[in-house]
């Protein structure tokens, strides 16, 4: 089945530890992105990438960092920066980086105790 | 990217056709509406787009005035597995620039389903 994956499903972080979300794409799609979703909010994007060994910043990147090594995967580290980083983190493909019809994985939920 | 406006919560009875209204007023003449949905605790997923005819898919059907100034998002025989947050996005068809998946997901309208 074509598709993505996210993983782990559920992570749990002590402060001032940087923790990394898995994503990866079997579907061939050029562009990814990470989006962050707060509990009741809407999504707001963190990273995209429109090809590989590229990427550019989002909306709130203060406190991520991404890699894009493979075209199949966008790894999003968390760092210790990120002031509130408990959140459901959700990424995102499509074929092209200017369409609006994006495929999304399961998302992770990372609570920071 | 216009806005838009959908009511926060809507009820449906299992069996009947859900109808989701979205209203679009500033709607340019580039711009499409695309209709995305969201189950609790999941990623979004993409339900239909158009343009300003009416649209079908597997999954629903896009009602667009004519004005283009509003849709109606049709479910035509609801099951309580559509249950979700549904999402009116209006946007430049493959808007590319410095606009990458920037799609702006709004409150959008809860939809309970009931037995």
């Amino acid at each position: 089945d074509g598709g993505i994956t996210q993983s782990p499903k559920y992570l749990f972080r002590k402060e001032g530890q940087n923790v990394t979300l898995s994503c990866e794409q079997n579907l061939n799609h050029d562009a990814m992105y990470w989006y962050r979703q707060d509990p009741g909010q809407g999504l707001r994007l963190i990273y995209y990438s429109q090809i590989v060994n590229d990427f550019q910043k989002g909306d709130i990147a203060e406190g991520y960092s991404v890699s894009r090594e493979k075209k199949e995967s966008f790894p999003l580290t968390v760092t210790s920066a990120q002031k509130n980083p408990t959140a459901f983190y959700l990424c995102a493909t499509s074929w092209s980086s200017g369409a609006n019809v994006l495929t999304f994985g399961a998302g992770s939920r990372l609570t920071v105790l | 990217d216009a806005k838009t406006t959908q009511p926060p919560s809507m009820d449906c009875a299992e069996g009947r056709a859900a109808n989701l209204p979205c209203n679009h007023s500033t709607i340019s003449g580039n711009e499409y509406v695309y209709w995305y949905r969201q189950i609790h605790s999941q990623g979004p997923q993409y339900i239909i787009h158009g343009l300003k005819n009416n649209e079908t898919n597997e999954m629903a059907s896009l009602i667009i005035t004519e004005d283009r100034k509003s849709s109606t998002l049709i479910l035509p025989h609801a099951t309580l597995r559509d249950t979700a947050v549904y999402y009116c996005i209006v946007r430049v068809g493959n808007a590319g620039g410095t606009s990458y998946g920037k799609l702006t997901f709004g409150q959008g309208t809860i939809l309970t389903v009931h037995p």
